[in-house]
């Protein structure tokens, strides 16, 4: 069974850096796209970016100076980096796999496993 | 970038009645995803490409939609169906994005 897990600090002061990362197991890292997404305060979801199986990277424009992921093959991990954290930061993280289905002559991609979700709140 | 609109933004609905979200989309797309959270839990997959079922969801959900108008509809809403739906599509340059959401309590 694909099973994801978040996780990192809690608390982040301003202005500094947020990291977490998301353990796979039951699916290779390397098949398929990891995204991270985050849901505010008051239910706004906003999708941060992905990480292909190739390694490429994809990010939300709003967020594309200050966001960056990774990953470590060898431990079937991938990784959030997000700089210059302010109040307006704070919110559940979740990440989750892509899974691919063919639709019409191409293909699309919906979230077929997610995380549990770290709460992340951004405060001194 | 495509946006998402969904209404409504909250509703209530007594077990027993039909229930129904819809999601505008700001430029036309070719399909809709739709996804259950409930508090404390992680989005679960609910119906993807605008009609398909995800794995466990019971068949008084359905969804439908073309071009920039989609619906998620319950027949016969029940009690365990009080959730949020999001709505959610995948555009070109890569982005993803999600509807508001909406608050379904039943009464």
């Amino acid at each position: 069974e694909v099973q994801l897990q978040e996780s990192g600090p809690g608390l982040v002061k301003p202005s500094q850096s947020l990291s977490l990362t998301c353990s796979v197991t039951g699916y290779s890292i390397t098949s398929n796209y990891w995204g991270w997404i985050r849901k505010f305060p008051g239910n706004k979801m906003e999708w941060m970016g992905y990480i292909s199986y190739s390694g490429s990277t994809s990010y939300n424009p709003s967020l594309k100076s200050r966001i960056s992921i990774t990953r470590d093959t060898s431990k079937n991990q991938f990784f959030l980096q997000l700089n210059s954290v302010t109040t307006e930061d704070t919110a559940t993280y979740y990440c989750a796999r892509y899974a691919r289905i063919y639709y019409y002559s191409s293909y699309i991609y919906y979230f077929d496993y997610w995380g549990q979700g770290v709460m992340v709140t951004v405060s001194s | 970038e495509i946006v998402l609109t969904q209404s409504p933004t909250t509703m209530a609905a007594s077990p027993g009645e039909k229930v129904t979200i819809t999601c505008h989309a700001s430029s036309s797309v070719s399909y809709m995803h739709w996804y259950q959270q409930k508090p404390g839990a992680s989005p679960k997959p609910w119906i993807y490409a605008t009609s398909t079922l995800a794995s466990g969801v019971p068949d008084r959900f359905s969804g439908s939609g073309s071009g920039t108008s989609y619906s998620l509809t319950i027949n016969n809403v029940e009690a365990e169906d009080a959730a949020t739906y999001y709505c959610q599509q995948w555009n070109y340059p890569p982005m993803n994005t999600f509807g508001a959401g909406t608050k379904l309590e039943l009464k």
